[in-house]
């Protein structure tokens, strides 16, 4: 079955705890990307990827890392998670460039 | 700034009615549109899209209607049946074919009621 599947689906930590949000897709797509769901603002990118090893910034980058060493991987990591970085986090891929995502289940991070 | 709008957080409808869910964009470089479907717990599907050089897109029960010069789009679901209750976010990008990202709007949480 064709997905996106995201690892772990819900979260809870103390501020400053390192954490990795895993991401794989089992789609061959090129392009793959992370956003975050709030209230009131929709979803925002945090980063995309294009390729292996090309990965860039999107809307709301701070406080966020990843990585892209394999096709079907892109993990979004949060060195020192911060109580704003609670929300609701997806992962999304897509064949080429991000109109027509697939998104994962969601991963729901709580930073207290 | 919020270049894609969803100005109606909800909306409810009758089973077997239409459904008009708006969306406006103030970005006109935006050139390609679409809309996508989230039922709670799962993530957003993608429903339907439209290409700047259309101004209309049918797939079955869903239409998206573009309005370049208003900078507005939207999405009819004839009729309208208790599994399109979720929750729709319009999305935009521009420079189709080397675009980066997608901008969501805030999102329109339909309920069809029997």
């Amino acid at each position: 079955e064709a997905q996106v599947t995201q690892n772990p689906r819900y979260l809870i930590t103390v501020t400053g705890k390192k954490l990795t949000v895993t991401c794989s897709q089992n789609m061959n797509h090129e392009y793959m990307s992370w956003y975050r769901q709030d209230p009131g603002l929709g979803l925002r990118q945090i980063y995309y990827s294009m390729n292996v090893e090309v990965t860039d910034k999107g809307d709301v980058p701070e406080g966020y890392k990843v990585s892209r060493k394999e096709k079907r991987n892109f993990p979004l990591i949060l060195e020192s998670p911060s109580p704003n970085q609670t929300s609701l986090y997806f992962c999304a891929s897509s064949r080429q460039g991000p109109e027509k995502l697939f998104f994962g289940s969601g991963t729901q991070l709580s930073v207290l | 700034d919020q270049q894609v709008k969803q100005n109606s957080p909800s909306l409810s409808v009758q089973e077997g009615r239409i459904s008009i869910l708006n969306c406006d964009y103030t970005n006109s470089m935006f050139d390609y549109f679409l809309w996508y479907k989230k039922y709670p717990a799962e993530g957003p599907t993608f429903l339907i899209s439209i290409s700047s050089i259309k101004d209309k897109n049918e797939d079955g029960r869903f239409t998206v209607f573009l309005n370049k010069s208003a900078k507005h789009l939207s999405l009819h679901i004839v009729p309208s049946q208790p599994g399109d209750s979720a929750v729709y976010f319009c999305a935009a990008s521009r420079n189709t074919g080397t675009a980066s990202k997608l901008t969501f709007g805030t999102g329109t949480r339909l309920q069809v009621t029997l």
